[in-house]
């Protein structure tokens, strides 16, 4: 049961390049999310995902592009890396059924932007 | 838009007590969620406990409870019997009820929380 899985787990990128931040989930949950971790905010959405080809932006969008062809994943674009984005992105898929509602987490991808 | 303030940034409580984290939120929604998530060292967001905002009865998950006061909008997490790997940040999070953009949590700064041995 792999549950919700990110890749890389660590990345060093350079301003300007593309990354590609992976997540794959094993469970066929409907919802999926991107979120980045930063001193001083907690979690902030960047996009969300309500189903294959459906999309939406967060809180902070700027700068990133995702994409669901499939319903198991949800890879999170950076099209040019800049160092604001050195940050910690997790990944989390939602089960939505009353009282078991519950986003689940992946490990995180720790980006670093030189 | 939803507001989640964690006001205490540490806290540190002696092995085998008590402790409480405090969270308070602003909505103007009647339906939502409350979640109380824990981020030990490995990083990785564990989910310690969930409130259903139309339940009364505060939830409870072996040592962890809340403090569910919807009037006040406070959600608050006690730790019985707090052991060294209670050591993490703690989140707390508020989720409107449906889907959509409802879908998304709203998480506080997080509370770091250490237990002295």
């Amino acid at each position: 049961d792999a549950g919700i899985t990110q890749s890389p787990r660590y990345k060093i990128t350079e301003t300007g390049r593309q990354v590609t931040l992976m997540c794959h989930q094993t469970w066929s949950h409907s919802y999926m999310f991107w979120y980045r971790q930063d001193l001083g905010h907690g979690l902030r959405l960047i996009y969300y995902s309500a189903a294959a080809d459906i999309t939406d932006k967060g809180e902070v969008p700027d700068g990133y592009v995702v994409s669901r062809s499939k319903t198991e994943n949800f890879p999170l674009t950076l099209e040019s890396a800049t160092r604001s984005q050195t940050s910690v992105y997790f990944c989390a898929s939602r089960l939505g059924a009353g009282n078991q509602e519950t986003q689940y987490f992946g490990p995180g991808t720790r980006l670093l932007v030189l | 838009a939803q507001t989640v303030t964690q006001s205490q940034p540490e806290m540190s409580v002696q092995e085998a007590e008590t402790v409480t984290l405090s969270c308070t939120y602003d909505t103007s929604e009647n339906n939502y969620y409350l979640f109380w998530y824990k981020q030990p060292p490995s990083r990785q967001m564990i989910l310690v406990i969930r409130q259903e905002a139309y339940k009364q009865q505060n939830a409870t998950e072996n040592r962890f409870s809340v403090n569910f006061q919807k009037a006040a909008k406070s959600f608050s997490l006690k730790i019985s019997d707090s052991q060294l790997g209670d050591t993490a940040m703690y989140f707390c999070a508020f989720m409107k009820h449906g889907g959509g953009a409802n879908s998304k949590l709203t998480f506080g700064k997080g509370i770091t929380l250490s237990v002295r041995p």
